[in-house]
């Protein structure tokens, strides 16, 4: 099947810097991205969704200027956490879908807010 | 609109012994129903999925869920448990009429019992 990855699987960052978090579609090109936000214990939460050459649609409540999300390619894209505060920790997914019905997840990025 | 609610936020057997958990979902429109795990501090596997073929599916590592119109529940059950399937289970409602959107239900952590 399709694979999503994510890189890296984990990291830890000091309040105030930014960080990158790669995504990428590794066998197949996908037309549209999501980034996906879970906090411990609960459920995910869709953050945004970006196609391909184009901006992201942010979800009600999340900060565009706070989590740029770059979808460049057909196989890559990238969240980028500025200016970090511990509230920031937490676990992100991305998700890819080709242009089938099928949507493909990433293993995930644990992210720590120092 | 579409929805998906998990009827228990944790389930408890002992290893040996049936699972069920339970999903109902409402949707305007014909859905897809899928159901994952997650296994702590992991990314989503995939366990099956329900798109308008047979009713009863079939999954990985002995899973199996119905979906039932009339009572709009996709319920995944497992004939024997084992401690390996001890994680965060997902059920998922998605749909691309009307736009592609996925629905994540709170998620039902299951513990199993040696």
């Amino acid at each position: 099947g399709a694979v999503v990855s994510q890189h890296p699987s984990w990291v830890i960052c000091k309040s105030g810097t930014s960080v990158k978090i790669e995504c990428r579609s590794l066998d197949f090109q996908a037309t549209t991205m999501f980034w996906y936000r879970q906090f411990p214990k609960q459920s995910l939460m869709l953050m945004a969704t970006s196609n391909e050459g184009s901006k992201a649609t942010y979800e009600q409540g999340v900060e565009k200027d706070k989590f740029l999300i770059n979808h460049a390619s057909l196989t890559l894209s990238t969240l980028t956490v500025t200016s970090a505060h511990p509230e920031d920790s937490s676990f992100y997914i991305c998700s890819a879908r080709a242009d089938s019905y099928e949507q493909y997840f990433g293993p995930g990025t644990r992210l720590t807010v120092t | 609109a579409q929805s998906v609610t998990q009827l228990d936020s944790h389930v408890s057997v002992s290893e040996g012994t049936p699972v069920l958990l339970r999903c109902n979902y409402s949707s305007s429109y014909s859905p897809s129903l899928f159901w994952y795990v997650q296994h702590p501090n992991k990314g989503l596997q995939l366990l099956l999925k329900y798109t308008s073929a047979a009713t009863l599916v079939k999954g990985i590592n002995g899973f199996e869920a119905e979906f039932k119109k009339s009572e709009t529940s996709f319920h995944l059950t497992k004939p024997s448990a084992h401690m390996s399937d001890a994680a965060e289970y997902f059920c998922v409602v998605r749909t691309n009429t009307g736009g592609f959107k996925t629905i994540f239900g709170a998620g039902t952590r299951l513990f199993v019992k040696a």
